[in-house]
């Protein structure tokens, strides 16, 4: 059963502490990516990647921090540094190439709220 | 600045009502279009891919239109249904070095009542 997921899908943070979102996906997907939503706004782009070991900082990319160790995995961590981290985090990823056109399927997302 | 802007925000209708979704976009050079649904606490599902080639695409009630030189996408949903109830996103990306990036619009959210 092909798909992406995330984990955990409620988190609570105190201030000052880093947590680390999971996402996996068993696509075979090249690129993958996180947004941010919050109510109100549309979804913004933190970081995406398109390779294993390559990454490249989105709109939104302070306070945050990825990895693409390997093609099925692409955690963020959300660091003490960001300031206003409570939102819903979702994970994203697409095959690139030629005539795919970057269709982008999604995770069920994170909530992570700080206390 | 690219932006995408969906009016109305809001749209509720009596169950078997036929509706329009509008999304405008402010830069014609785009690469794709995507239609996505979102239920409420949840991920976003994709419903329909527009190519930057192509002028529509169909699924089952389901149709997305895409006129690039107005900058106006519309999703139209035939025969609504209690279960269409959700909010509709929609996103472009545009052409260039930059066609992985989604800008989102804010979204319609949806309820069709029975």
């Amino acid at each position: 059963d092909g798909g992406i997921t995330q984990s955990p899908k409620y988190l609570f943070r105190k201030e000052g502490q880093n947590v680390t979102l999971s996402c996996e996906q068993n696509l075979n997907h090249d690129a993958m990516y996180w947004y941010r939503q919050d109510p109100g706004q549309g979804l913004r782009l933190i970081y995406y990647s398109q390779i294993v070991n390559d990454f490249q900082k989105g709109d939104i990319a302070e306070g945050y921090s990825v990895s693409r160790e390997k093609k099925e995995s692409f955690p963020l961590t959300v660091t003490s540094a960001q300031k206003n981290p409570t939102a819903f985090y979702l994970c994203a990823s697409s095959i690139e190439g030629r005539g795919t056109y970057n269709e982008q399927f999604f995770g069920p997302g994170t909530r992570l709220t700080v206390l | 600045k690219q932006e995408v802007t969906q009016i109305p925000a809001a749209l509720s209708v009596p169950e078997g009502e036929n509706l329009v979704l509008n999304c405008s976009f402010t830069d014609s050079a785009i690469y794709n279009l995507q239609w996505f649904r979102q239920d409420p606490g949840k991920g976003l599902t994709s419903l329909l891919l527009i190519q930057s080639s192509q002028r529509e695409q169909t699924s089952g009630r389901l149709n997305a239109s895409l006129d690039k030189s107005s900058g106006r996408s519309t999703l139209y949903i035939a025969a609504s249904q209690p279960g269409d109830s959700a909010t509709y996103l929609c996103a472009v990306s545009y052409s260039g070095g930059s066609n992985y990036k989604l800008t989102f619009g804010k979204g319609t959210l949806l309820t069709v009542n029975p």
